[in-house]
């Protein structure tokens, strides 16, 4: 099975940066998913890695490392818009282009002024 | 605009009705997922098809049934069997051949309430 980590509720102030972990234990993983999600909507792709180390995408950067088993969300110059929950998914090949998906509980990200 | 659209966005329902909730997504993407969303709780994959005629269960398949007529429909039936259906459903698609991330998209979800 897989096992995925992600703390419940997070604070942080407009302006800062807030980093989000994640840990996860699985057997055949082949890559990690970062999702926001606002209250009630849909979830939106973020970031995805798959080899060790940093992907950068604007305000938004996500951190791998597969021996650890570990990875982060790193968001910088918060602004209160950020305010959504961040959901951590954990890849795993079931072979033919197909792929099972874990998702973690999610990070509630609160921004205050 | 090229999307998920899911339908009714909010349902209620009474003990032991079945309820259908409405998938389509005009994409062209290959494979389609049902999950549903608990409060404090990871998304649950429910069913999912990746090709017309085909589906296979999830984690959570019992008291669920879904079709896959057409590459962009993929309805959920929420059956009376479901015993505790109240929970927000999330409908995704992805394209499977030629992609490197192959990340899901998702629909605006359905809230279903049991009355």
């Amino acid at each position: 099975g897989q096992n995925i980590d992600q703390p419940t509720e997070m604070t942080a102030t407009e302006g800062a940066i807030v980093q989000i972990n994640c840990t996860y234990q699985t057997s055949g993983f082949n890559g990690l998913f970062w999702y926001q999600q606002h209250a009630g909507e849909a979830p939106t792709f973020l970031s995805y890695n798959v080899l060790d180390g940093l992907e950068e995408k604007g305000r938004f950067s996500s951190f791998l490392s597969r021996s650890k088993g570990y990875s982060y969300l790193l968001l910088k110059e918060l602004q209160m818009k950020d305010s959504a929950s961040y959901l951590c998914a954990v890849k795993k090949d079931s072979g033919a282009g197909s792929y099972q998906l874990t998702f973690g509980k999610g990070t509630k990200l609160s921004v205050i002024p | 605009d090229g999307g998920i659209t899911q339908s009714p966005k909010y349902l209620f329902r009474k003990e032991g009705q079945n309820v259908t909730l409405s998938c389509e997504q005009n994409l062209n993407h290959d494979a389609m997922y049902w999950y549903r969303q608990d409060p404090g709780q990871g998304l649950r994959l429910i069913y999912y098809s990746q090709i017309v005629n085909d589906f296979q269960k999830g984690d959570i398949a019992e008291g669920y049934s879904v079709s896959r007529e057409k590459k962009e429909s993929f309805p959920l039936t929420v059956t009376s069997a479901q015993k505790n259906p109240t929970a927000f459903y999330l409908c995704a698609s992805r394209e499977l051949a030629g992609v490197v991330t192959g990340e899901l998209f998702f629909g605006e979800g359905s809230r279903l309430t049991v009355l």
